[in-house]
């Protein structure tokens, strides 16, 4: 099992461009998760999803948008790039149901710079 | 507002010490409390967690205190090793973290030889 892939590791932006963020998990996990990571400031909740086709905003979604069309993949979009969405993302799964574990699983990250 | 308030932001302890990493919350309705370890240039990973019907959990050198009245737990490496140097974070969540983590700010623990 490869866990979950992120794509790119690294992109450098200018203000007012968009991209997308690949993540994909190969562990059939039903949850998955966007995280940015900005200095000292712990990890914050840009959006989440449940289940293909169902997704919810977390702590931070000002400027990113998802989908979720299928169990595997969870993109995340950013329109308009600003300086202030400088960070390094984190895309994670994890199996809530039946299981007694609640671990969340983290892919390697994005670093992003918007300039 | 901050949900879970971490404490110190960074730490230097001596190779064999006991490292003591600190977190307080402020819902109530938190009710599963995980610690990851994230070294540099790598995403987070689950290091040990704890729900609130037990105050104690023990895997191997990792130890998380919870003090449900109090509103705190705690995570303390015994015998703390070169390899434990890495950023600690302690999270907490609601119904497993199915909408997702809330996370303290993070330690940066540094483990002199």
């Amino acid at each position: 099992n490869a866990g979950v892939t992120q794509t790119p590791k690294f992109r450098i932006l200018k203000i007012g461009q968009s991209m997308t963020l690949q993540c994909t998990q190969d562990m059939n996990h039903n949850y998955m998760y966007w995280y940015r990571q900005d200095p000292g400031m712990g990890l914050k909740l840009i959006y989440y999803s449940v289940g293909a086709g169902i997704t919810d905003k977390g702590e931070v979604p000002n400027g990113y948008n998802v989908s979720r069309s299928t169990t595997e993949d969870f993109p995340l979009r950013l329109e308009l790039a600003a300086p202030s969405q400088t960070s390094v993302y984190f895309c994670a799964s994890s199996y809530l149901g039946t299981s007694i574990s609640y671990e969340q699983y983290f892919g390697p990250g994005t670093r992003l710079t918007v300039t | 507002q901050q949900q879970v308030k971490q404490s110190p932001q960074s730490l230097i302890v001596q190779k064999g010490g006991i490292s003591i990493i600190n977190c307080a919350y402020e819902n109530t309705a938190f009710d599963y409390f995980p610690w990851y370890q994230q070294f540099p240039g790598k995403g987070p990973a689950l290091l040990i967690a704890i729900r609130p019907d037990v105050s104690e959990k023990k895997e191997g050198r990792f130890t998380i205190s919870f003090n449900k009245s109090a509103k705190q737990f705690s995570l303390h490496i015994m015998d703390s090793q070169p390899g434990d140097s890495a950023t600690y974070f302690c999270a907490a969540s609601i119904g497993g973290g199915a909408d997702g983590l809330t996370f303290g700010k993070g330690t940066h623990l540094i483990i002199q030889p």
